[in-house]
């Protein structure tokens, strides 16, 4: 069984760039979530994708948008990057989209902005 | 304003003390969870609470559902616990985590 992976781990954009992140989900789980966490912040939730379907949104622009695969695995596309956007961006799955359930982390990729 | 606090913000201990941090949340949770953060990123899911007391190894984490507070203990802690470790919540009538600004943990030999 392999964990949640994420690419790449670093990457540097300059500002009005467009950037994608991949994220590989655990073995049989189809639901995807993303968040960004800034230096020294707690991470903030982007989106949840389940079943190749989003399945709710926090309070991020329209400019960050996503994907799900059919085989579960997920994309973070952001356009037009701010510096502001500079963060780690972690995804993370499980099994079912439900409060109780366990989410299992990626690594995270480092994103930052010039 | 639905919010998540966590104290200390800091702790330093020396290795072999008992270590406690604190969450509390403002409005009723559907679940409470308990992560690590290590230096570089990965985050880990340590437990998940909706009532009473979970233990695991050295671990242990309890939640008081009324006076909407939870806590996780750490006994014996060692200096491979320095991390951060942030509690998340779902709140009742909401599908995503939100997450506390996280405790930084140093344990010195």
């Amino acid at each position: 069984e392999t964990g949640v992976t994420q690419s790449p781990t670093h990457l540097i954009k300059t500002r009005g760039q467009q950037v994608t992140l991949r994220c590989s989900s655990q073995s049989g789980h189809n639901t995807v979530s993303w968040y960004q966490q800034a230096l020294g912040q707690g991470p903030q939730f982007i989106f949840q994708y389940y079943r190749e379907e989003e399945n709710g949104r926090g309070n991020f622009p329209p400019r960050f948008s996503g994907l799900q695969f059919p085989n579960y695995s997920s994309e973070l596309n952001v356009n037009a990057l701010e510096l502001d956007d500079s963060a780690l961006y972690l995804c993370a799955s499980s099994l079912l989209p439900l409060p109780q359930e366990t989410q299992y982390f990626g690594p995270g990729t480092r994103l930052l902005v010039l | 304003k639905n919010e998540v606090e966590q104290s200390p913000q800091n702790l330093t201990a020396q290795e072999g003390e008992f270590i406690t941090i604190n969450c509390s949340y403002s409005v009723g949770i559907s679940a409470l969870h308990w992560l690590q953060q290590h230096p570089g990123g990965g985050i880990v899911s340590l437990f998940m609470l909706s009532s009473g007391k979970k233990k695991h190894g050295r671990l242990i984490a309890t939640i008081n559902i009324q006076e909407k507070h939870s806590s996780l203990h750490i006994t014996a802690s060692h200096p491979r616990d320095s991390a951060v470790y942030i509690c998340a919540v779902r709140w009742n009538y909401g599908q995503n985590f939100v997450f506390g600004p996280g405790t930084r943990l140093s344990v010195l030999p």
